[in-house]
């Protein structure tokens, strides 16, 4: 059963608190991306990476870490400088820049 | 960079109505646009793309259709049905660049009433 997976679907951190968000896939994909979602506003891109050991900044990559040691996976971590992380953030893979996005079905973080 | 615009951002259509909705881009480097329904709480799910070099596409009872000069894309969903319901999001990309990032519309959300 290919796709991919997103772990946990909820999350609840203390403010201040650091939290890693895991985005596996099983795709054989290159490509792999962070969004995230406001309610009542597009997605927006946070990091990508386009293949193993590399990736680049998006439009709102400030207070965000990533890392990309596999193929199949690509770790989001929401640091305590990110100032406002409660929101929907959803990964996505494709099997490079000139192919479709696919989506995993996203993790809710909420920092309280 | 980039910059999508979509509306309505909200629409509501009787059962067996079409529904329009349509996206304008800003970069006319972009070449490839795709349209995502998204249900509440899960992730968007990929229904039809476009890429430059065609006018028009279809798929069973949705239809993109796109206006270079203009610069701008629209999606039809014709025969509605309340499992059309749903969120969809417009999207413009330079594929073939060194990103291929999508830049997203923020959003329609459509109400088929029955």
């Amino acid at each position: 059963d290919g796709g991919i997976t997103q772990s946990p679907k909820y999350l609840f951190r203390k403010e201040g608190q650091n939290v890693t968000l895991s985005c596996e896939q099983n795709l054989n994909h290159d490509a792999m991306y962070w969004y995230r979602q406001d309610p009542g506003q597009g997605l927006r891109l946070i990091y990508y990476s386009q293949i193993v050991n590399d990736f680049q900044k998006g439009d709102i990559a400030e207070g965000y870490s990533v890392s990309r040691e596999k193929k199949e996976s690509f770790p989001l971590t929401v640091t305590s400088a990110q100032k406002n992380p409660t929101a929907f953030y959803l990964c996505a893979s494709s099997m490079g820049s000139r192919f479709e996005q696919y989506f995993g079905p996203g993790t809710r973080l909420t920092v309280t | 960079g980039e910059n999508v615009e979509q509306h309505p951002s909200t629409l509501s259509v009787q059962e067996g109505d079409s529904a329009v909705i349509k996206c304008t881009y800003s970069d006319s480097a972009s070449n490839y646009f795709p349209w995502y329904k998204q249900e509440l709480g899960k992730g968007p799910q990929l229904i039809i793309d476009i890429r430059s070099n065609v006018g028009e596409k279809k798929d069973q009872r949705i239809a993109v259709t796109l206006n270079k000069t203009a610069k701008h894309f629209s999606l039809h969903i014709t025969e509605t049905q309340p499992e059309d319901s749903a969120v969809y999001f417009c999207a413009a990309s330079m594929h073939g660049g060194s990103q291929g990032n999508l830049i997203f519309g923020k959003g329609t959300k459509l109400s088929v009433k029955p």
